[in-house]
């Protein structure tokens, strides 16, 4: 069984960092694209990053270059995001994805939550 | 390619036929899937590739559409459909439309 198990999460204030960490199992890690998607409270669904099998390509939406970066291990079978010089706008609750071939996200962590607030 | 569903909220009696739109500014290729969040859970897939229908996903769930038009259909509504559904298309971006909230009368 496919699972994704994201943590990491929490209350930060703005222009400060937050690493985010997604244990996966049940699947060869290293065979897929991963991704992480956020939705803000209340709102819809807006794609963050992605990152190659081998972690040698990555690919951020606008709002986050230069701010997020997003890597793997392999060897763990663990996706992380690094957010630095967080914006109250980056509030959200964030999940980690199974990234299907560059297209579909086939399968989700449960979310986790983090919260920019001074 | 910016997505717009609608309608943005629908409801519908259990046995219902329902039927959920989901228009692109520009031609998606087929290159469209659709998501299930239920509330305060993770999305999850039901179709990709415009019909394609997700492994354990029920088949009261289909999809239809080309070009810039797309479409999920619940052939009969079943109760624990109540959710919010998101299309997505991948053909150029990567972008998720802005959700039909589906509540069960």
């Amino acid at each position: 069984e496919v699972q994704l198990v994201e943590s990491g999460g929490g209350l930060v204030q703005p222009g400060r960092s937050l690493k985010l960490s997604c244990a996966a199992s049940g699947f060869t890690f290293s065979n897929y694209g991963m991704a992480w998607v956020c939705q803000a409270p209340t709102k819809g669904l807006e794609w963050v990053a992605s990152i190659s099998t081998g972690g040698g390509n990555t690919y951020y939406r606008d709002s986050v270059k230069g701010r997020f970066t997003i890597s793997r291990d392999n060897a763990k079978n663990t996706l992380y995001l690094q957010m630095d010089s967080l914006r109250s706008e980056d509030t959200a609750t964030y999940y980690c994805a199974r990234h299907r071939e560059w297209s579909y996200f086939d399968y989700w962590g449960q979310g986790v939550m983090v919260t920019v607030s001074s | 390619i910016q997505l717009t569903q609608s309608p943005s909220l629908l409801s519908a009696s259990v046995g219902d036929r329902v039927t959920l739109s989901c228009k692109g500014s520009q031609n998606i290729n087929n290159y469209l899937a659709w998501y299930q969040q239920k509330l305060g859970e993770a999305p999850k897939l039901l179709i990709y590739k415009t019909n394609s229908l997700q492994t354990g996903i029920p088949s009261r769930f289909s999809g239809s559409g080309s070009g810039t038009d797309y479409t999920l259909t619940i052939s009969s509504l079943h109760s624990e459909d109540l959710a919010t559904y998101y299309c997505y298309q991948y053909n150029n971006g990567l972008t998720f439309g802005s959700g039909t909230k589906l509540e069960i009368k």
